[in-house]
């Protein structure tokens, strides 16, 4: 268990709909971070928050947003989704002290959509 | 454009053997490295790193070699076990980025024959 949990597990929607991905950090973390994983594919970095504040931006799309609230926990919205978005997406969380910091990843929530 | 680059999707190696998994980098600015595992239905989770100023990190069964001239780097895994099964990510870093997004590669699928 890294510490980082991530809900729903599983998610199952239609084109057209507008979904919200959950993640809480570790303990202590104040750098949030989404990555999804398409088929066969790597993980492609989305977004990273730092102690609420965006800091570093990916191949995220226009249609999909994400904030990291007060408490640190992060949201991942996606909305007007297409079949293509259908993939695991996962959140991992760090703290950040200089040099490589090692990010613990959540379990990840799988997104279907119909 | 893949950064890094893991051209072996999948791998099966003898219980006992040697496994060796190779990743390619294009980016000479990474400056750190790691090696992800992952089993099905988790996120990933850390397995070694190594410093873009060493050459060689070892931990237990498991070594990650550098070479830089050749943007290169391999993990090895002796002697391998069944457990050893899993996807296995490269993943590369630059901690001069100003940022802490990991550069993933697509992933090669060890499979350890008992």
């Amino acid at each position: 268990d890294s510490g980082v949990t991530q809900t729903p597990k599983h998610l199952i929607t239609a084109t057209g709909q507008r979904v919200t991905l959950r993640c809480s950090p570790r303990s202590g973390d104040l750098s949030v971070y989404w990555y999804q994983q398409s088929l066969d594919q790597g993980l492609q970095f989305l977004i990273q928050y730092y102690n609420g504040e965006e800091r570093a931006k990916g191949n995220i799309l226009e249609r999909f947003s994400a904030q990291q609230f007060p408490d640190l926990h992060s949201e991942l919205n996606l909305s007007s989704l297409e079949l293509g978005d259908s993939a695991l997406y996962f959140c991992a969380s760090s703290v950040i002290q200089g040099g490589y910091n090692e990010q613990f990843f959540g379990p990840g929530t799988r997104l279907t959509v119909l | 454009d893949q950064q890094v680059k893991q051209n072996s999707p999948s791998l099966s190696v003898q219980e006992g053997r040697i496994s060796i998994l190779n990743c390619d980098y294009t980016n000479s600015m990474f400056d750190y490295f790691l090696w992800y595992k992952k089993y099905p239905a988790e996120g990933p989770t850390f397995l070694i790193s190594i410093s873009s100023i060493k050459d060689k990190n070892e931990d237990g069964r498991f070594t990650v070699f550098l070479n830089k001239s050749a943007k290169h780097l391999s993990l090895h895994i002796v002697p391998s076990q069944p457990g050893d099964s899993a996807v296995y990510f490269c993943a590369a870093i630059g901690t001069n980025f100003g940022n802490e997004k990991l550069t993933f590669g697509t992933g090669t699928r060890l499979t350890i024959i008992p």
